[in-house]
């Protein structure tokens, strides 16, 4: 199984912060990953697929890049509303894995 | 637009089987285009996926679940549905059923579009 090391996995941060989340495949999957965000209480909800592509209706100040062995998901202005848990998953393979999450607090 | 609801019991017996249901409503299990899937997270810990089915009724399982778990569909219905067998309290969890859609560009490209709300299910005597 292909395994996801997200970091860091909790953080701190202020409305209006730039915040830069990364998720490290224990092999390379290419462009083969995808972010979610999850609320507490609330299921998954889909931010970004093919690594960088950012699903429709999600706010242009989350960006995703990278490719191979090393991810990064970047919200550029924090919003009140982004204050969340999130995941990457990989796709490349069976079975599909998550990361452990990274938990996005408030300062 | 499409919506996912699941459904079953909320508490199951150890070593008894858990089953639930996901109902698929604004369009078909039946589209040639998505995977049917089932994730599911303990209490306060990560997500873990269980397998998909599609519509065909071919399947793919997580190893760790496989001897256990079996995930069919029913195009008459618009349903798919979620066997897990001689469970545990490990098994305690929120099941989530999903759409796993696909974009394509010089390769596919999965993710999970639509989710359900969850059903929690507890194992315990």
């Amino acid at each position: 199984d292909i395994q996801l090391t997200q970091s860091p996995s909790f953080l701190s941060a202020s409305v209006g912060d730039s915040v830069t989340i990364t998720c490290r495949p224990s092999q390379g999957i290419s462009s083969y990953l995808a972010w979610y965000q999850q609320k507490p209480g609330k299921a998954p909800k889909l931010l970004i697929y093919a690594a960088s592509t950012l699903q429709s209706g999600v706010p242009s100040r989350f960006s995703g890049s990278g490719s191979g062995t090393e991810f990064t998901l970047t919200i550029s202005s924090l919003q009140p509303e982004d204050f969340a848990t999130y995941y990457c998953q990989q796709v490349n393979s069976f079975p599909r894995t998550f990361g452990q999450g990274t938990k996005v607090e408030i300062k | 637009q499409v919506q996912l609801q699941e459904s079953g019991p909320g508490l199951v017996k150890p070593s008894e089987t858990l089953s639930l249901t996901c109902t698929v409503s604004g369009g078909s299990v039946s589209s040639g285009s998505y995977y049917w899937s089932w994730i599911r997270q303990p209490p306060g810990k990560g997500l873990e996926w269980i397998g998909y089915v599609f519509y065909s009724g071919s399947t793919n399982y997580n190893p760790s679940l496989k001897s256990r778990v079996t995930i069919s569909v029913d195009t008459s219905k618009n349903q798919f549905s979620l066997r897990l067998i001689s469970v545990t309290a490990a098994d305690t969890a929120v099941y989530y059923c999903a759409r796993e859609g696909y974009y394509y560009a010089s390769g596919y490209y999965y993710y999970m579009d639509v989710w359900g709300k969850g059903s929690t299910v507890t194992v315990s005597s």
